[in-house]
């Protein structure tokens, strides 16, 4: 059965601590990883796709990388406004995504 | 440009009632989703239409239906509520059918059953 864990579930940093979220999957062959970011009563909004291991993508202060099993989510120097929910999912064995459970990352002035 | 609209933002249900939630989108995207997020356990897929006039069963399809009579449109109906299905609803659209597509979200429906 194809499952997504991500940690931790809640991350509370200062602003300018850079730290990194983790996303570990088990699927049948890797088709993609995507990240998405979630605000407090928003849909997700998409950040990247990731196809294969040692791919790396950058986005302002955030930087995805992927192995065969993991993906970490870096994110260099945070501002509060980056304070949201990061969200990775995964190709499935149906061709849907399956989500993890997510990290709230809550960055203080 | 207003992408993908859901309606109602939020919503009290007596348990037994019918509940039909909205969604439309206006970006001429091919497949369309439902996902309600439960704390704890992510957006979990309800169903999902790859084109019109199709629709396939999610992961948590009991309780449910969708219909997919046009494009832009993709309603999901509750047919007799109950307390499990209060959740946040997200519908969600993508160019094409598949996982490799990119999802646009809506703002989502906050459901309570009582």
């Amino acid at each position: 059965e194809d499952q997504v864990t991500q940690s931790p579930e809640a991350l509370r940093l200062q602003e300018g601590e850079s730290s990194s979220l983790n996303c570990s999957y088990t699927v049948s062959g890797l088709r993609g990883l995507f990240w998405y970011r979630q605000d407090p009563g928003k849909g997700p909004e998409f950040l990247f796709t990731l196809y294969s291991a040692g791919e790396e993508k950058e986005k302002e202060r955030l930087k995805a990388t992927l192995t065969k099993k993991e993906s970490f989510l870096h994110i260099t120097a945070p501002k509060p406004e980056d304070s949201a929910t990061y969200l990775c999912a995964v190709p499935n064995a149906g061709n849907m995504l399956t989500f993890g459970g997510g990290t709230r990352l809550m960055v203080k002035p | 440009i207003a992408g993908i609209t859901q309606a109602p933002t939020s919503q009290i249900l007596a348990a037994g009632r019918r509940m039909t939630l909205r969604c439309t989108q206006d970006m001429r995207h091919n497949a369309m989703y439902w996902y309600r997020q439960d704390l704890g356990l992510g957006l979990r897929l309800i169903h999902y239409s790859n084109t019109a006039g199709t629709t396939g069963k999610g992961e948590v399809p009991d309780g449910y239906s969708v219909s997919r009579a046009n494009t832009d449109d993709f309603p999901l109906t509750l047919a007799s509520a109950v307390p499990s299905q209060t959740s946040v609803y997200f519908c969600a659209s993508s160019p094409a059918g598949g996982a490799k597509n990119i999802q646009y979200f809506g703002a989502g429906t906050r459901l309570s059953v009582l």
